[in-house]
This record gives C-alpha cells, structure tokens and sequence, in this order.
C-alpha cells in the first residue's frame, strides 16, 4: 500500500467551530507532515512528526493544533479559524532517516473553506 | 539558506515535441534535489531526485532531469510530451544539514497541446 489517504476532502466551516483533519499511512514510514497550500502557489510547511513526536512547528498560530496518535495517524485539529485560512492542506510521509533524502508521499488533501 | 528558482510560470510545448522546465538551485551544501508534479485537485506525485551519482537522473513517466552543478541548474526534461504531462510541477530541494524541511520552487505550469 503506497497511499497516503486524508478526509474529508472538502471542508467548510465557521469561524468559530471545531473541526479535525485526519490523514492515514500503512508504509511504514515514521515521518508525516502537514502543508498548506493556497491556489497556485508551492505547498508551505506547517508540522513535522518523527516517531510520532513533533519535530518542525514552523510557527504556526495556535489555532492549528497537530496530534500524532500512532505511526500511522496524523490529525490536525481546527479551531476559531480565519477566512485566510482557507486553503489545500496536504498530509505527505517519508521514511524516517533524516539523512536518506528520502521522497514524500502525499495524500490528495483536504479543500478547507473558513466563512 | 537553501532555496530553489523556477524562471518560468508557464511552459507552453506541442504534443510529440520534447520539454523542459526550468530550476535553478542555491545551497550552502551538497544540493539534494527533487522533482514533483500536482495534477488538478490533487497532491504532489514524486517524480525523481537527485541525492549523488550520474548527473542524468531517470524517473517516473518517462522524465528525467539533468543536474549541472557550474550552473547549479536541475531542469526536467521529456523527449516527447503527452496532453496528460499538462500539470503544475514543483522543484524541490532538502537542506543539506539533515532535517526534514522540503523547500519548494514556486511551480512551472506546463500545457501540453495536442
């Protein structure tokens, strides 16, 4: 399995709710990021996990707040987001030796509208 | 500080015709390149790296990209392009001290016209 699955694909929410992203790898690999992208644009970097610790946080507001419950999972979760957040956030793994230069898996993402 | 240039927005080529788009690099190190396509609505797909070893690097659908270190260029290239090539891709580079971060160039848009 060479999948990196995220749900839900589309995801609209008000500024004010809770919601959570989830992203899904059977791998193997121990490294998983989160990245935003708006349209046409290069995907920024948001978090990074290594063994299911966070190891990159590349300042990201406390609004976004990531969690890695096993090597498998990865989720984001949301809260009192702004319209500027609206975005593409992609899921993406890698083996986890940070001296391979290994490639990223990504997943398909998840289209995020905030009202 | 790593970073990655891609000179052109949009590369225009006629199906059958070869391809390249454009990177150029800047590291303080040994340079670890990558390549990656985004079709519409989708993630990025891998298409090759360049870690070390022969400067031509062989990848997935028939590309490949050339690394030239005096000119610390990467372009991707095609001999022959396909209407489904037409997509965003991405040059990439990783720091060469160790670490995760990917640093991506701004994105090439290349439409492949039959």
């Amino acid at each position: 399995d060479t999948e990196v699955t995220q749900t839900p694909k589309h995801l609209v929410m008000g500024m004010t709710n809770k919601k959570s992203l989830k992203c899904e790898q059977h791998m193997g690999h121990r490294a998983m990021y989160w990245y935003k992208q708006k349209a046409k644009k290069p995907p920024e970097l948001m978090f990074v996990y290594s063994y299911e610790k966070l190891s990159i946080n590349e300042s990201v507001p406390s609004r976004f707040s990531p969690e890695c419950p096993n090597s498998s999972l990865l989720n984001l979760h949301l809260h009192a987001l702004q319209p500027e957040d609206s975005a593409l956030y992609l899921c993406a793994s890698s083996q986890e030796n940070e001296r391979d230069y290994n490639e990223q898996f990504f997943g398909p993402g998840t289209r995020l509208t905030v009202l | 500080a790593q970073s990655v240039a891609q000179p052109e927005d949009q590369v225009n080529v006629a199906e059958g015709n070869p391809l390249t788009v454009k990177c150029t690099y800047s590291v303080s190190g040994n340079p670890y390149l990558f390549w990656y396509v985004q079709y519409p609505n989708r993630g990025l797909q891998f298409l090759l790296k360049y870690i070390t070893g022969d400067n031509l690097v062989k990848g997935s659908y028939g590309f490949e990209a050339e690394f030239n270190k005096s000119q610390t260029s990467f372009h991707l290239k095609k001999p022959s392009a396909l209407v489904s090539d037409s997509a965003l891709y991405f040059c990439a580079v990783r720091e060469s001290t160790g670490g995760f971060k990917t640093i991506f160039g701004a994105g090439t848009r290349l439409f492949v016209k039959a």
